[in-house]
């Protein structure tokens, strides 16, 4: 089974500075690993996925994320937050072939302070 | 850029009631879900449904829900007997046979009251 844990569930951060989103994920085969962001009343929206090839994947809106085997890992990183970034985001997995049901973290709260 | 739509996009409806959540995914696409957020907590996975049948359920998808693909363009998630706790955002997503991530709709708010 799957599973993934986001340790932070709220991180304040100030605008302009970097960011780092933490995630571990466990599976017992191969995965892709997503993060997806919801703002206030809305619903998902995907920021970035790794499927397979390079570990560090770019998504929207000035976001990456490194992919990390050994440490099972995928933090969501950013070097220069906006007040627009203010909103949940959500670490999540799945393996690949078959229906893939998708496996949510618990989600972090991203609090730019002006 | 197609996407996955939910109807209504909010709904309130009486402890007790029956409730149909609607979804129309993006055509041509095999795989389909169902996910559950109650306000302040992670999504929760409730089913999935592949070649009219379910594939996997929950802990949470109990014989008070039910899932159907009436005709070749809706998924439904239809509650029997709602309950206060049932109150949540409900999400559909579909996945294409060569897509690698599921497209997730906007979701309907559920309000049981």
């Amino acid at each position: 089974a799957q599973s993934v844990t986001q340790l932070d569930s709220q991180v304040p951060v100030f605008e302009e500075a970097p960011v780092e989103l933490r995630c571990n994920y466990s599976s017992s085969v191969s995965v892709y690993l997503f993060w997806y962001v919801q703002y206030p009343n809305q619903g998902l929206q995907l920021l970035l996925k790794y499927l397979s090839g390079s570990t560090l994947v770019k998504g929207i809106n000035g976001f990456e994320a490194e992919f990390n085997k050994s440490q099972t890992s995928f933090h969501l990183r950013k070097p220069s937050v906006h007040i627009s970034d203010t909103a949940e985001y959500f670490c999540a997995v799945s393996e690949p072939g078959g229906y893939q049901k998708v496996t949510f973290g618990t989600g972090t709260k991203l609090q730019v302070i002006p | 850029e197609p996407e996955v739509t939910q109807t209504p996009s909010h709904q309130v409806t009486q402890m007790g009631q029956e409730v149909i959540l609607r979804c129309v995914p993006i055509s041509n696409h095999l795989y389909f879900y169902w996910y559950r957020q109650i306000l302040g907590q992670k999504v929760e996975f409730l089913v999935s449904f592949y070649n009219n049948e379910i594939s996997e359920k929950s802990e949470i998808f109990d014989d008070q829900f039910s899932v159907e693909r009436p005709d070749g363009s809706n998924f439904t998630l239809k509650i029997r007997s709602t309950k206060l706790e049932d109150s949540a955002m409900y999400f559909c997503a579909s996945l294409g046979n060569m897509n690698t991530e599921a497209f997730f709709g906007q979701g309907t708010r559920l309000t049981v009251v």
